[in-house]
């Protein structure tokens, strides 16, 4: 079974700070999806990456994907209050099952 | 707002029971996923469905099970219920691809 680790698992960082959420996997995937979820709400889509060296960026997040290390990174530029909620990566396999992180949840001060 | 729909929002049962969740997809979208998000288990896949076929399974227990219609709206039914079944159950839908999956807003089970 495809494992994902997530790290960290709780992260309180100051505004205007920046901090990367990392997200390592097990074995070979095909996709790799970030997302945020707001307290008592549905998931939100925030990146899919699909290939090596795959980097996309929307606002201050960013989130690129290293399929030789099994690494992807959600990189946070400049921390607003409004980024604060839980980010979650899943991970899926060619056998199009997916697996999620435990989650990460971002807390920023002001 | 995604575009996919889940009925009802919030359920309340009693152990042993049959309950059956209901999810519309975005329109256009062949593929739906359930999933199921608890405290102690987290984010699980549980299976999924493309244009009424069953296209891959991932934690699903026996006694549940799914089934999507010719409309594409899809149904997942809890069966034998037990109190570690309740959960927030999700609906995403997908685009034919490898693309996003847009996630309706859940079912919340609660079984006493």
């Amino acid at each position: 079974e495809l494992k994902v680790e997530q790290n960290p698992l709780f992260l309180s960082m100051q505004e205007g700070k920046n901090y990367t959420i990392y997200c390592n996997y097990s074995t070979t995937s095909d996709r790799l999806y970030w997302y945020r979820q707001d307290p008592g709400k549905s998931l939100e889509s925030l990146f899919v990456l699909l290939s090596n060296g795959a980097v996309k960026q929307e606002g201050r997040l960013m989130a690129s994907l290293d399929t030789k290390a099994r690494l992807s990174t959600l990189h946070i530029t400049a921390a607003v209050h409004d980024l604060s909620a839980t980010y979650f990566c899943a991970v899926g396999n060619t056998g199009n099952q997916f697996y999620f992180g435990t989650g990460t949840s971002l807390t920023v001060i002001p | 707002d995604s575009g996919v729909t889940q009925t009802p929002k919030h359920l309340i049962t009693a152990t042993g029971q049959r309950v059956t969740l209901r999810c519309s997809p975005r329109s256009g979208d062949l593929s739906v996923y359930w999933y199921q998000q608890s405290l102690d288990q987290g984010l699980q896949f549980l299976i999924q469905y493309y244009n009424g076929e069953e296209r891959a399974k991932g934690n699903i227990l026996e006694r549940f099970s799914a089934q999507q219609f010719p409309d594409l709206h899809s149904e997942l039914n809890l069966s034998s219920l037990e109190l570690g079944d309740s959960a927030l159950y999700f609906c995403a839908s997908s685009p034919p691809g490898r693309g996003t999956q847009y996630f309706g807003p859940g079912t919340r089970l609660l079984v006493l």
